[in-house]
């Protein structure tokens, strides 16, 4: 079955970095888009960014661009955020998503992985 | 890119139907028929529900439906149930080719 499990958050304060990883298993990882959702404590969803199967495509929300960076090792069936320069606002539960074959949509989730930005 | 509108809460009656809407614009709802609604139980990651506005992924029960009319879709539930007290999410592709959600429901069963 598809299996979506992350890691790497954790307390960082304000201006530092983190780096979280996805570990994908069960389906063939290198044929799908992926993305990151994070969602702010008691708030709502947002989009953060996604990667091409091949990765040769790659996407940003304007409010994480110029500070995160998207990446993936299809030989190790994982997908990775770089997260630098970073905020208060960007505390919240970081899940990752494979996106449907069809695109467009988000069709498995992981349990997320908490980031927290504070001094 | 602005979040999609949805009304903070709707309720309903055990056995009722209610609809929840999903409002943007021409640039996100209305240019695509990619808009796909997903479920969220407290402290759960979200379940995808209906997706390209009116699809069902297997194992999802059909008594959630999908719509959309111009720049807003629709998801109902029909003889609602208490396990579908949950929060609620809209999401469409957008014309820059990024994806954008909605506010969130919370669907209370009375």
């Amino acid at each position: 079955q598809v299996q979506l499990v992350e890691s790497g958050g954790g307390l960082v304060k304000p201006g530092g970095s983190l780096r979280l990883s996805c570990a994908a298993s069960g389906f063939t990882f290198s044929d799908y888009y992926m993305s990151w959702i994070r969602q702010a404590p008691g708030k709502g969803l947002e989009w953060v960014s996604y990667i091409s199967s091949s990765g040769s495509t790659i996407y940003y929300a304007d409010s994480v661009k110029g500070r995160f960076t998207i990446s993936r090792d299809n030989a190790k069936n994982s997908l990775y955020l770089q997260m630098n320069s970073l905020r208060a606002e960007d505390t919240a539960v970081y899940y990752c998503a494979r996106e449907g074959y069809g695109l467009y949509y988000f069709d498995y989730w992981g349990q997320g992985t908490l980031v927290t930005v504070s001094s | 890119q602005s979040a999609l509108t949805q009304p903070a809460s709707v309720s309903g009656s055990p056995g009722q139907s209610i609809t929840i809407s999903c409002t943007g614009t021409s640039s996100d709802v209305g240019g695509y028929n990619y808009v796909s609604w997903y479920q969220q139980h407290p402290g759960k990651a979200p379940k995808l529900m209906i997706y390209e506005v009116s699809n069902r992924p297997s194992g999802v029960s059909n008594r959630f439906s999908g719509s959309k009319s111009g720049n807003t879709a629709s998801l109902t539930i029909s003889g609602l149930q208490a396990e579908d007290e949950a929060d609620y999410y809209c999401s469409s592709y957008t014309s820059s080719s990024l994806y954008v959600f909605g506010t969130g429901t919370k669907v209370t069963v009375l």
